[in-house]
């Protein structure tokens, strides 16, 4: 089992332009997150998705939104990336009983320019 | 709302000594608390997780973590550092019967010293 994947691994944008970080799991999981990781301030929620077809905001969702394609994929899209954007996107799948470990993806950098 | 706060950014031990990483939470109902581990450039790995069973709580590596109501604390420990415990590292919270949102702390970067 590969766990959780994303694509790509380190992305360059432009402030304006536009993407979508991919996130994959094959654990079966309901639950499925994206974070974002900046120094000194930990891992932030973005959006999470408890379910195929329901997804909900985090702690910072503005300048975000997500597709919850399938039970596997999950899909974080900047629509006009601003340079406060670049980060460290992580994408995690759980359970969906509260005390189930969250599993993570290797990550993916983000330098908007 | 919940909240977690590690104190120390940075914590330097040498190598065979004690480790101690502190957690305090702010909940007055005692949360599900978590301990994750971050090696450079990868994503986080689960160390060990408080659900309400044991109180000291014994994770990957030679890690424990104590959960103690009275002080809301959740301090991870390990008698002896290893070099390839140099890392960062999480402490985090879910509320209990609410959504399955993982509020992180800031994190402690742990550095071995030979």
């Amino acid at each position: 089992n590969a766990g959780v994947t994303q694509t790509p691994k380190f992305q360059v944008l432009k402030t304006g332009q536009s993407m979508t970080l991919q996130c994959a799991q094959d654990m079966n999981h309901n639950s499925m997150y994206w974070y974002r990781q900046d120094p000194g301030m930990g891992l932030r929620l973005i959006y999470y998705s408890a379910s195929e077809g329901t997804t909900d905001k985090g702690e910072v969702p503005n300048g975000y939104n997500v597709s919850r394609l399938n039970k596997r994929e999950f899909s974080l899209r900047l629509e006009s990336a601003a340079p406060s954007q670049t980060s460290v996107y992580f994408c995690a799948s759980s359970g969906n009983r509260g005390q189930e470990t969250q599993y993570f993806g290797p990550g993916t950098r983000l330098l908007v320019l | 709302a919940q909240s977690v706060t590690q104190l120390g950014s940075h914590v330097s031990v040498s190598e065979g000594a004690l480790v101690l990483l502190r957690c305090n939470y702010s909940s007055s109902v005692p949360p599900y608390l978590f301990w994750y581990v971050q090696y450079p450039n990868q994503g986080l790995q689960l160390l060990l997780k408080y659900t309400s069973a044991a109180t000291l709580v014994k994770g990957i590596n030679g890690f424990e973590a104590e959960f103690k109501k009275s002080e809301t604390s959740f301090h991870l420990t390990k008698p002896s550092a290893h070099m390839s415990d140099a890392a960062e590292y999480f402490c985090a919270v879910i509320k209990r019967g609410g959504a399955q949102k993982l509020v992180f702390g800031q994190g402690t970067r742990l550095t071995i010293n030979p």
